[in-house]
């Protein structure tokens, strides 16, 4: 059963325009939502969180959004840039830091020139 | 800002011989570890979590036997794949846990022939 699902395993965007990633949750138990970029053959990097008692929150050009009533989160990208191709994991996690953190399937994001 | 240093990178290693994967964290002490595995295009799937000092405590269909960890520091836990087979080929990646609870290391890319 997967608890956390990104249902567009692409996505292409103009650069310049923005890029809008979304996520969904089934276990209401979480409480911490995560975005993560990766591209192949590397770690994830960290991008931007948010707490459940929140519904935005904003790093520069990276925003998120959380709806707990449809367990639904999105990442809003803005303006998109070349260097925002990559893969993009929304996670979620019960608790602290030492907890587990379970990933969806990604999204391939491309930025066209 | 927080380092998780993983190696190798990359190893390609022979059917039925065991590999030892590594991870630092460099400026923090990391409690706890997880160490996840992605296969091509999938997401990444945690494996196990160690806590310093103490066994690992492995998801379903883990088998303990074959992937051992050990977390004897606060700054170092080790995966080991033993008795590699090629379906063992994967991306494992290693997240610290603690105050920086959300980096993750670059990534072992494991090849078994």
């Amino acid at each position: 059963d997967q608890q956390v699902k990104q249902n567009s395993p692409s996505l292409s965007v103009q650069e310049g325009r923005i890029s809008i990633l979304n996520c969904d949750y089934t276990n209401s138990m979480f409480d911490y939502f995560l975005w993560y970029k990766k591209y192949p053959a590397e770690g994830p990097t960290f991008l931007i969180s948010i707490s459940s008692i929140k519904d935005k929150n904003e790093d520069g050009r990276f925003t998120v959004f959380l709806n707990k009533s449809a367990k639904h989160l999105s990442l809003h990208i803005v303006p998109s840039q070349p260097g925002d191709s990559a893969v993009y994991f929304c996670a979620a996690s019960v608790g602290s830091r030492d907890d587990k953190i379970i990933f969806g399937k990604g999204t391939r994001l491309h930025i066209l020139p | 800002g927080a380092v998780v240093s993983q190696h190798p990178s990359r190893v390609i290693c022979k059917s039925g011989t065991s590999v030892k994967i590594e991870c630092r964290s460099l400026d923090f002490q990391a409690t706890t570890m997880f160490w996840y595995r992605q296969f091509p295009k999938q997401s990444l799937m945690l494996m196990a979590t160690s806590n310093e000092g103490s066994k690992a405590t492995y998801e379903q269909g883990v088998e303990k036997d074959k992937f051992l960890i050990n977390h004897a520091s606060l700054t170092l836990s080790t995966l080991t794949v033993t008795s590699a087979h090629p379906e063992d080929s994967s991306f494992y990646i290693c997240r610290g846990g603690g105050e920086y609870g959300y980096t993750f290391g670059s990534g072992t890319r494991l090849t078994v022939v």
